[in-house]
């Protein structure tokens, strides 16, 4: 199994540039989760999906954050436009539906300067 | 709500000492239960887990056991090695999500 898989793995950008996250999840994993990891604040649930479709974007920080998801084989995680505070590793889950037991991928490091 | 707590880090070991890192969780319901492993650089992978009161989870020379009595999962492992250095996660899974403690980290000292 290739596992879920990330890209980029590392990204730098400058203040108010659009960044663009991908994910592809594991075959047949029908839930989705995309986390942002930080010192301050640990791992934070952004947004999941369940099918393809959005459940609960609660943890989504502000309106420059948006999350889509088109088919069961990836989605993206965009910041428009960044900030240097959005610097974190993100990261890309998947499960199967009703299963808590979640993989991760390995994550985009994103410096936004 | 549902939450997590666990000890607070980093815990400092010599090679082939005894580990416990604690973790206690508020749920409604009967959640699941789950150790996570980060190493650094790399995205958290999943050590072991428990469905259901006094089932123990156990991989790798780790093991935890699901007490609903104390409502804990504390984390053990009889003798760790220089490799078992990372962060890590104990969580609750409620449906289909699930819900972090802060994260231990663990130094072993050869």
């Amino acid at each position: 199994d290739a596992g879920v898989i990330q890209s980029p793995r590392h990204e730098v950008t400058e203040m108010g540039q659009e960044v663009t996250l991908r994910c592809k999840p594991i075959s047949g994993h029908n839930s989705l989760f995309w986390y942002r990891q930080t010192m301050m604040r640990g791992l934070e649930l952004l947004i999941y999906f369940n099918n393809n479709v959005p459940i609960d974007d609660s943890g989504m920080p502000e309106d420059r954050f948006s999350a889509k998801m088109p088919n069961a084989s990836f989605s993206t995680l965009k910041i428009q436009p960044s900030e240097p505070r959005d610097s974190a590793v993100y990261f890309c889950a998947s499960s199967l539906k009703g299963r808590a037991e979640a993989f991760f991928g390995q994550g985009t490091r994103l410096t936004v300067v | 709500g549902n939450s997590v707590t666990q000890m607070e880090g980093p815990v400092t070991l010599s090679e082939e000492a005894f580990l416990t890192i604690n973790c206690t969780y508020t749920a409604t319901g009967y959640p699941s239960l789950f150790w996570y492993v980060q190493y650094p650089g790399e995205g958290l992978q999943l050590l072991l887990k428990a469905t259901k009161a006094d089932d123990k989870g156990s991989n790798k020379g780790f093991e935890a056991t699901y007490r609903k009595e104390t409502t804990s999962f504390h984390l053990e492992k009889g003798s760790v090695q220089v490799s078992d250095s990372a962060v890590y996660f104990c969580a609750l899974g409620y449906g289909n999500k699930l819900v972090f403690g802060a994260g231990t980290i663990l130094r072993v000292k050869s």
